[in-house]
């Protein structure tokens, strides 16, 4: 079955150790996005890619960057994770909107990220 | 700017009975996109219905059905005959029309928990 899937599952890291997320899709869909999601919060959006080009958000710290080396895969790079970034990240990604507009964002079923 | 609001932290519901969870919307776009995800605890986020701004009819899908009411910006979510699966967290989305990738402005999310 087509799928975005997120790896791992859980990562624990310590303070400041750089950690790596990723995300694949079966999809073959141009775009794909990283959100980070607090506890009982709403998933808030970190950027997206569309094909290669990149789409950061204003308020993303410089401490979030991204790769996308094909259509396939996306890397979330924390390069010195805070206590304040243990959340669950997801990764979604969507065909570009056609007339109607209506292709909804595909998740993955997001990793849970600790900071020891 | 848009906005999303879900007024409803929690609700309780007993199987088999149907629920309205609550979605408000705000947004100078003139056309709009309106979706439901389902959150378990397990953390995937599940698309469940689409609205359309331009749609004449409201939006079914199996037990869910989605009550739009443009003139008032409401769109919220029906769960006939709940089952205990749907024991999740629910969250409304808006996206806006960019012709290129689109981004989702979420709300807070309501907790819906089903009792026997």
């Amino acid at each position: 079955d087509a799928m975005v899937i997120q790896n791992p599952r859980y990562q624990v890291t310590q303070f400041g150790k750089p950690v790596t997320l990723s995300c694949s899709q079966t999809l073959n869909h141009n775009v794909m996005y990283w959100y980070q999601q607090k506890s009982s919060q709403a998933p808030k959006l970190l950027f997206h890619y569309y094909d290669k080009d990149f789409n950061n958000e204003a308020d993303t710290p410089d401490n979030f960057q991204s790769r996308r080396p094909n259509t396939s895969f996306c890397f979330l790079d924390i390069r010195s994770p805070g206590l304040g970034d243990a959340a669950m990240y997801l990764c979604a990604t969507s065909s570009i909107p056609g007339t109607l507009g209506n292709q909804p964002q595909h998740f993955g079923d997001g990793t849970r990220l600790s900071i020891l | 700017a848009q906005k999303i609001t879900q007024t409803q932290p929690g609700m309780f519901v007993q199987e088999k009975e149907a629920v309205t969870l609550d979605c408000t919307y705000d947004t100078s776009d003139p056309s709009y996109g309106l979706f439901w995800y389902k959150q378990p605890s397990s953390g995937e986020m599940i698309f469940l219905i689409y609205q359309g701004s331009y749609d004449q009819q409201n939006a079914t899908e199996g037990r869910y059905s989605l009550n739009f009411q443009k003139a008032r910006k409401s769109a919220n979510l029906v769960i006939s005959a709940s089952q205990l699966g749907d024991s999740a967290m629910y969250f409304c989305a808006m996206r806006a029309f960019t012709g290129t990738a689109s981004k989702l402005t979420f709300g807070t999310g309501t907790r819906l928990q089903v009792t026997l």
